[in-house]
C-alpha cells in the first residue's frame, strides 16, 4: 500500500538554526516521485521540489536541501539557517499511481 | 498567468443545501484532482479525473461528485452536505497523474464550513 510518514508533528527552532524534516515512504512501484511542499500561514501550497525514484543525488537550493535515499525509502529536507519567514506546514509526497501526501510537520521559527 | 482558480475562497453553508465548488485551469492539463486538508491527516485525495469523461474516486470520495465535461473545468459537488466536510479543500492540476518538474498547481483553497 502506497503511504507517507512524516513523524515530526511540529518542531520549534531559533532563528539562524538548521531543521532537518523526515519524510518517509512506502510504495510497491519502482517507479514514482516524490514531492515536498509549503505551506505558509496564508495557506497556499508552494510546490518546492520533485525528485524520480531512478535519481537519488541529493539536491541543494539555496538554504533548502533534500536526501532522498531509496535504501531507507526517505526523502528528507533540510533548512538550513532558518528564517522566521520559514514558518510554515511542510508536506511530503508521493506519486505512484495516484498522489498522496503525509499528515505534514509545522516548522515555527522564532527570531 | 498559468493557474488553477477555485471559487468560492470562503463558503458556510447549512446541512444538506447542495453547493458546486468550480475549479478551472488554463494550462490544457490532463490531469485534475481535489483534496480536502483537515488538522493531522494532511491532503486526502477526494477524486481525480485523468482526463475529459474520465474521473475516479480518490481515498475520501463519500458524499461528493465530480465531472469533467470540459479539459479546464472540474467542478465539486455537495449533494447533500454534512458537517463532517467543513474543511478546507484543493483542486489541483498538472500535465499527468505523475506530476511535472513544477509539481502540481494547486488553486488558491476553499474554506468550507457546514452547519
Amino acid at each position: 500500500a502506497q503511504k507517507v510518514t512524516q513523524a515530526q508533528t511540529e518542531i520549534s527552532v531559533v532563528e539562524k538554526e538548521d531543521v532537518t524534516l523526515d519524510c518517509v515512504y512506502e510504495t510497491r512501484d519502482t517507479t514514482y516521485y516524490l514531492f515536498w511542499y509549503k505551506q505558509p500561514p496564508s495557506g497556499e501550497l508552494v510546490f518546492l521540489i520533485r525528485r524520480n525514484s531512478f535519481d537519488e543525488q541529493n539536491e541543494i537550493s539555496g538554504r533548502y536541501s533534500w536526501n532522498f535515499q531509496k535504501s531507507t525509502s526517505s526523502f528528507n529536507f533540510t533548512i538550513t539557517a532558518s528564517q522566521v519567514v520559514d514558518s510554515a506546514v511542510y508536506f511530503c509526497a508521493l506519486s505512484d499511481y495516484k498522489l498522496s501526501f503525509g499528515a505534514g510537520t509545522t516548522v515555527t521559527v522564532r527570531a | 498567468e498559468a493557474q488553477v482558480t477555485q471559487n468560492p475562497r470562503y463558503l458556510i453553508t447549512v446541512t444538506g443545501k447542495k453547493l458546486t465548488v468550480t475549479c478551472s485551469q488554463n494550462m490544457n492539463h490532463e490531469y485534475m484532482s481535489w483534496y480536502r486538508q483537515d488538522p493531522g491527516l494532511g491532503l486526502r485525495q477526494i477524486y481525480y479525473s485523468m482526463n475529459v469523461e474520465v474521473t475516479d474516486k480518490g481515498d475520501v470520495p463519500e458524499g461528493y461528485k465530480v465531472s469533467r465535461k470540459e479539459k479546464r473545468n472540474f467542478p465539486l459537488i455537495l449533494e447533500s452536505p454534512s458537517p463532517n466536510q467543513t474543511s478546507l479543500y484543493f483542486c489541483a492540476s498538472s500535465q499527468t497523474y505523475r506530476g511535472s518538474n513544477y509539481g502540481y498547481t494547486f488553486g488558491s483553497g476553499t474554506r468550507l464550513t457546514v452547519v
